[in-house]
Order: C-alpha cells, then sequence, then structure tokens
C-alpha cells in the first residue's frame, strides 16, 4: 500500500529532544521532507534529505534515514515551545507527494 | 521565498451554492495541487496540474473541479456544495517534479458549508 505512517501523538518537556518517527512504503522515493503545520495555518517546508544521504543536519534539525528499513526520523534538539505543532513527513514519487498523518507535538513547560 | 497565497481564510457557504477557492502563486512553478485535510485522515490530493490548461484528478475528485487559465493561478470550485466539502482546504505549488521540488503551501482556507 501507500501508507505514510507516524505516531499520531508526542509530548516532551521544554528543553528536551524531540525525536518523530516515520516509516515510508517507496524505496525508490528520491527525497523525504519534513513539514511543520502550526495550529490554522498551511505547511512549512521544515527540511528534506535525499535519498543517498543518511543524515542531515540544519542547525537545531537533526534528519536520519534508514533506506534498508524505510525508516526516517526528525529530531529537533533543545525543543522549544514555539516547537509545538504538527510535523508530516513526505516522500515523493515523479508527480504525487504521499504525506503520513502528522504527529502532533506538545512541548511542556 | 515562495509565496502561495490563498484568497479566503475562511468561507462560510450554504448546501448548493456554488463556491470557487482561489490560489496564486509568484515564483512562475509549473505545477499546482489543491489538498484538502480532515482530523484523522491527513492530506488527500483533490486535483493537481502541472502546465496552464492541464489537470490531473488526484485521489478524491469527486464533487470538485479545477481551473488553470494562467500558469500562477489554480482555482478548485465546487459545482454544488455539500455538507460533506467542510474542510480545510490547501493550496500547493512546485517548481518540478515531485521527487526533486518540494511543496510550497498556502495558509489554507477553512471552509464551512452549512
Amino acid at each position: 500500500g501507500e501508507d505514510v505512517e507516524q505516531s499520531l501523538f508526542l509530548s516532551v518537556r521544554e528543553g528536551d529532544s524531540s525525536v518523530i518517527n516515520c516509516t515510508y512504503t517507496d524505496s525508490s522515493s528520491t527525497y523525504l521532507y519534513w513539514y511543520k503545520q502550526e495550529p490554522g495555518a498551511g505547511l512549512q517546508l521544515l527540511t528534506y534529505i535525499f535519498s543517498n544521504m543518511d543524515m542531515k543536519q540544519d542547525q537545531r534539525l537533526t534528519v536520519l534515514l534508514n533506506k534498508k528499513d524505510k525508516h526516517l526520523s526528525l529530531r529537533i534538539a533543545d525543543t522549544q515551545t514555539g516547537d509545538s505543532a504538527i510535523y508530516f513527513c513526505a516522500e515523493a514519487g515523479t508527480y504525487k507527494y504521499i504525506f503520513g498523518t502528522g504527529t502532533r507535538l506538545k512541548v511542556l513547560a | 521565498d515562495v509565496k502561495v497565497t490563498q484568497s479566503s481564510r475562511y468561507l462560510v457557504k450554504r448546501t448548493g451554492e456554488k463556491v470557487f477557492l482561489e490560489c496564486v502563486q509568484d515564483m512562475d512553478h509549473e505545477n499546482m495541487f489543491w489538498y484538502r485535510q480532515d482530523p484523522g485522515l491527513g492530506l488527500r490530493l483533490i486535483y493537481f496540474s502541472y502546465d496552464v490548461k492541464m489537470k490531473e484528478k488526484g485521489d478524491i475528485p469527486e464533487g470538485y473541479s479545477v481551473s488553470r487559465e494562467k500558469k500562477e493561478r489554480f482555482s478548485l470550485i465546487l459545482e454544488s456544495a455539500s455538507t460533506n466539502q467542510t474542510s480545510m482546504y490547501l493550496c500547493a505549488s512546485s517548481l518540478g517534479a515531485a521527487n526533486n521540488s518540494p511543496l510550497h503551501f498556502g495558509n489554507g482556507t477553512r471552509l464551512t458549508v452549512t
């Protein structure tokens, strides 16, 4: 099937690291994307990783890719209250993007 | 930065009305998309367009149509709105093929059909 799977909820304390996991389906996907959606807004592109990479770091964000297991993760270091949002992973074919159902991150002060 | 602008943030319409949702992008992107987002169902693709006057059905096209007369503008049309079309509608654009171009989203239009 074409399901990109994510856990629905994650709760962390401010200052801790958050790890959001995603399992995708198509081993031929070239790019894998992470998006952030704040309440009442559209999706904002956070970062992406090319399929020939294992890891990408961008300030507080670290993306890890395990192609063998089709597993993608997003780590947010020093999580802040402003990081509270829904996070979507997405894989991409030629024209089609397949999104996970999103992980709602709640940051506790 | 790419800007994708949706004309309305909130819209309330009556059952049976014809509804137009407008979307404009300012970065000369080839591809434009309409999604709807519902709790527990994630994002579902309604229609997309890879060129002016071209359109392709997505996963849930029933009850919708689209128009792309100019490259920068992609309109979603609900011919006869129904209550099950109450949803958040997201427009997006991309420069090229999905496997090397990220989607850029607008802020969404929350449509309520009463």
